[in-house]
């Protein structure tokens, strides 16, 4: 079982829908979690940065985390054509060492329809 | 500000040839990551820099693969001999610590055939 678990859709929604992203993990060292997003043939661009469990809100979007069940959770509100790509939840805990590098989820490939 | 700059964007080699890519990191930015993303996945770490030290090298497949970073800037990562398996992108990232926000090149495809 991986550590981090992503639905990777595809997921296709109508412009303007309300879109929920979501990853579960297993690993309860992780203290960051962060959302990319990635535009096909282009590297990950870091979107929403969490720390400890909470709410963030930037814009349209919304990063949830819930360490008591291991979940965390973006949201996007009015969404737009120019959303489409493939999110990516990161996290990752606050050790030394190996322990700091990122643990990526797969990924899930939203597709916003004008 | 130029972001990480990354070489070539595609390559196209047979089975066990030899193959190099290159990564220029922001300026200034002395952690320097190379990632393996496979289709469908996400990005997978293979080495961490700091500075010219490789600090986290544990997920490297030593017996083929190499890296080395030079005066703590550009960096090349080294593939001998290539397989089918090593097909994906290779991305570099770059930040200014190692808790510090990682800025990520457009990859390397590479397509072993």
């Amino acid at each position: 079982q991986k550590e981090v678990e992503q639905d990777p859709g595809p997921l296709s929604v109508p412009e303007g829908a309300i879109v929920s992203l979501n990853c579960t993990y297993s690993n309860s060292a992780f203290q960051y979690f962060m959302w990319y997003r990635q535009y096909s043939r282009k590297g990950p661009e870091l979107l929403m940065y969490t720390y400890s469990s909470g709410n963030k809100e930037d814009g349209r979007f919304t990063a949830q985390v819930d360490k008591s069940s291991k979940y965390i959770s973006l949201f996007i509100r009015d969404s737009q054509p120019s959303d489409s790509a493939t999110y990516l939840c990161a996290m990752r805990s606050i050790s030394s060492g190996s322990a700091r590098q990122l643990t990526f989820g797969s990924g899930t490939q939203l597709t916003v329809l004008p | 500000e130029a972001g990480v700059v990354q070489s070539p964007r595609y390559k196209i080699i047979e089975k066990k040839q030899p193959v190099a890519f290159w990564c220029n990191p922001i300026s200034g930015h002395n952690t320097l990551y190379w990632y393996l993303q496979n289709l469908g996945q996400g990005p997978e770490l293979l080495i961490r820099y700091e500075n010219e030290e490789a600090v986290d090298d544990s997920q490297l497949p030593k017996d083929r693969f190499s890296a080395e970073r030079l005066k703590g800037v550009d960096s090349t990562l080294k593939i001998q001999p290539a397989e089918l398996g090593d097909s994906a992108v290779y991305l570099c990232a770059s930040s200014l610590d190692t808790l510090d926000e990682q800025f990520f090149g457009p990859g390397t495809r590479l397509t072993v055939l």
